[in-house]
């Protein structure tokens, strides 16, 4: 497989449930990212992971939990969602390189998990 | 802090008509760069083009240009003899130093046969 990929494409679960988005990188990058798309609001982006550190989290709710396990895998975990939840997830993933960024690096984005909380 | 506008939010027209994409952006870094996504039905986020904020040279690709031009913070982008696989949203981006890429809202282009 090429680029970046994401599993479930689609998601259905309850406000109790407990579930967790999987994105995979096969790109050589070494910075991985969650963004959440809702209709009506601009891209959103949730956590940074440079080099399998966590290095911003934009204010997002405890019940969304980030795991970035090696620089090619990224995880979202979900507990005790809302239905205002509901979102497309998206994945990024680029090359960073250690040392200052100047921003220069192209994000290359997953196709989505499309979640709906009931 | 980082801000774009996509002041459009939806466009229709019709099969080879040219559509033109307006993008102010604001930012105080000197250095920074600019995106252009497109965002079919399918949900992915397709990369377009990027653009530093040294190089003012405009920029062909195909059916597709774009107008950088520093003076009024714009980063346009036409799509000549529109086809209906152009049909999408797309969206401009800013990148200035860091990780954080900021997103306009977005415009939704709509291509008839």
């Amino acid at each position: 497989e090429t680029g970046v990929t994401q599993t479930p494409r689609h998601l259905v679960m309850g406000m109790t449930n407990k579930k967790s988005l999987k994105c995979e990188q096969h790109l050589g990058h070494n910075a991985m990212y969650w963004y959440k798309q809702s209709a009506k609001k601009p891209l959103e982006l949730m956590f940074v992971y440079n080099f399998k550190e966590q290095t911003e989290n934009n204010s997002v709710p405890s019940r969304f939990s980030p795991e970035c396990p090696n620089s090619s895998h990224l995880f979202l975990h979900l507990h005790t969602l809302q239905p205002e939840d509901s979102a497309l997830y998206l994945c990024a993933s680029s090359l960073n390189s250690r040392g200052r960024d100047r921003g220069g690096t192209t994000q290359y984005f997953g196709p989505g998990t499309r979640l709906t909380v009931l | 802090a980082q801000k774009v506008t996509q002041a459009q939010t939806e466009i229709s027209v019709v099969e080879k008509e040219d559509v033109t994409l307006d993008c102010v952006y604001e930012t105080r870094d000197t250095t920074y760069y600019l995106f252009w996504y497109k965002q079919p039905p399918s949900g992915e986020l397709v990369f377009l083009i990027r653009r530093n904020s040294f190089d003012e040279q405009n920029e062909i690709s195909g059916r597709y240009s774009w107008n950088f031009q520093k003076s009024t913070s714009s980063f346009n982008f036409t799509i000549t003899a529109s086809q209906v696989v152009d049909s999408a949203v797309y969206f401009c981006a800013l990148r200035a130093a860091g990780n954080k890429l900021t997103f306009g809202g977005g415009t939704r282009v709509l291509v008839k046969p």
